[in-house]
């Protein structure tokens, strides 16, 4: 069975603080998707990463995938209080072949003005 | 382009009651997925659809949930009787036809409570 275990599971930090959450998995991903889900609304996908050490860049926000394509990290950078909300990676689990996502547990992130 | 619709959004029945979720895709998406999402969790996938056929529901509780999609378009969900650890929210999202690593396009949820 193929998990993804998110660190930290909670995080509360002031405004400006710097963050980085963990995506943890002892399997290969073809891809990892990273997700943010607002209270009451569904999932919005902020990223996509495919290739072993990709490095993206969206605004304050820095994602990697891990170089065996089995882990990957979200790095904020100086947060905000809209940063606020569930971060979840999702990872592609059959290679392609059915779309199917598998979802890490979810890292609930408050950001306190 | 309008989003993925579901409802009722919100949702309370008692135990061994039964309940219905409504979901309509965004046009043109082949792909439909129902998802459980119990609180401050990651979702968890009950069903997928590829048009009106199920590519996957092995994590599907078919002795008391059921899913169709008629005609490839919209779909329905059903708890049949609904036991208290069903309360959680219900995801429905859709994704185009696209081999690996496609977006999926999440509607707001229905949030069911069972008392």
């Amino acid at each position: 069975t193929q998990l993804l275990e998110q660190s930290p599971q909670f995080l509360s930090i002031q405004e400006g603080e710097n963050l980085t959450v963990y995506c943890n998995s002892s399997s290969v991903f073809s891809s990892l998707q990273w997700y943010r889900q607002e209270p009451g609304e569904g999932p919005v996908l902020l990223v996509t990463v495919v290739t072993g050490g990709e490095v993206k860049k969206l605004k304050r926000l820095t994602f990697q995938f891990g170089d065996a394509r089995k882990d990957s990290s979200l790095h904020i950078t100086a947060a905000q209080p809209g940063d606020t909300g569930l971060y979840l990676c999702a990872g592609d689990a059959e290679r392609g072949a059915t779309n199917k996502l598998i979802f890490g547990t979810g890292t609930l992130l408050a950001v306190q003005p | 382009e309008a989003g993925v619709a579901q409802s009722p959004r919100y949702k309370i029945i008692e135990k061994r009651q039964s309940v219905a979720f409504w979901c309509n895709p965004i046009s043109g998406h082949a792909t439909l997925y129902w998802y459980q999402q119990i609180l401050g969790q990651g979702p968890k996938l009950l069903i997928q659809f590829q048009n009106n056929g199920v590519v996957d529901d092995s994590q599907l509780p078919k002795d008391r949930f059921s899913a169709e999609r008629l005609k490839g378009v919209d779909s329905t969900l059903k708890i049949q009787p609904a036991k208290l650890e069903d309360s959680a929210v219900y995801l429905c999202a859709s994704s185009l036809e696209k081999l690996g690593g496609s977006e999926q396009f999440f509607g707001p949820g229905t949030r069911l409570t069972v008392l």
